[in-house]
């Protein structure tokens, strides 16, 4: 694709519940990030992977966040029995490489409501 | 732990004229990178433009300028002619250029208005 995609666009949801918010970077992108963006809390880092690894997983804020990636390719942010503070953007980005070398390029984001 | 600080929440420009956005930064780094991205409504973050500390030349990219100044760790966003379609939400970002380092650290950002 053009660009870096995530689905849903928006996604609301009652307290408790599981959701799973989906990248797609572009395509040869071999760097995937995750990043949130909160009121009050402005943009923050929370998981990187490098083809299929997640060497840093240390912004994720707590054990109800896990993320995947797959055929070096789709990832999946998943949030289990979700929180109110859990409400925020979440941005994926992409790059070529890892790091300076690669201009990180982000999605549209999904914006994400825990009722 | 690097920070970065944009200490203007919201700027308004008339369309045509010139609008300066602040950042401020610290770091024990020597080497990294910084960056201006552009959040338009749309919630797309779009690189405006890049400047490596090693370089002492300002960067700039069209009607886009920075003032980078290393010594107090400043790096500003000039906009210049500005357009209707430059109304966003402006971060400034940091990344050290370590070879573990990958994480971009964003200031709070600066939500700019043209007006017609």
């Amino acid at each position: 694709g053009a660009g870096v995609s995530q689905s849903p666009s928006n996604k609301v949801t009652e307290k408790g519940k599981d959701v799973e918010l989906r990248c797609d970077p572009i395509s040869g992108h071999t760097a995937l990030y995750w990043y949130r963006q909160s009121l009050g809390q402005g943009l923050e880092f929370l998981i990187y992977f490098q083809g299929n690894s997640a060497p840093d997983k240390s912004g994720l804020p707590s054990d109800r966040f896990s993320a995947e990636r797959t055929g070096g390719s789709v990832s999946t942010l998943t949030i289990q029995r979700t929180q109110q503070e859990d409400s925020a953007v979440y941005l994926c980005a992409s790059s070529l490489a890892r790091g300076i070398q690669g201009t990180q390029y982000f999605g549209p984001g999904t914006r994400l409501l825990v009722l | 732990a690097q920070t970065v600080t944009q200490s203007q929440p919201e700027m308004s420009v008339q369309e045509a004229e010139t609008v300066t956005l602040s950042c401020t930064y610290d770091t024990s780094e020597n080497n990294y990178y910084l960056f201006w991205y552009k959040q338009p409504p749309s919630r797309q973050m779009i690189l405006v433009i890049r400047q490596e500390a090693y370089k002492q030349q300002n960067a700039t990219e069209n009607r886009f300028s920075v003032n980078f100044q290393k010594a107090a760790k400043s790096f500003s966003l000039k906009i210049s002619d500005s357009q209707l379609g430059d109304t966003a939400m402006y971060f400034c970002a940091f990344m050290a250029d370590l070879s573990n380092d990958y994480k971009l650290s964003f200031g709070a950002g600066t939500t700019v208005t043209v007006r017609a």
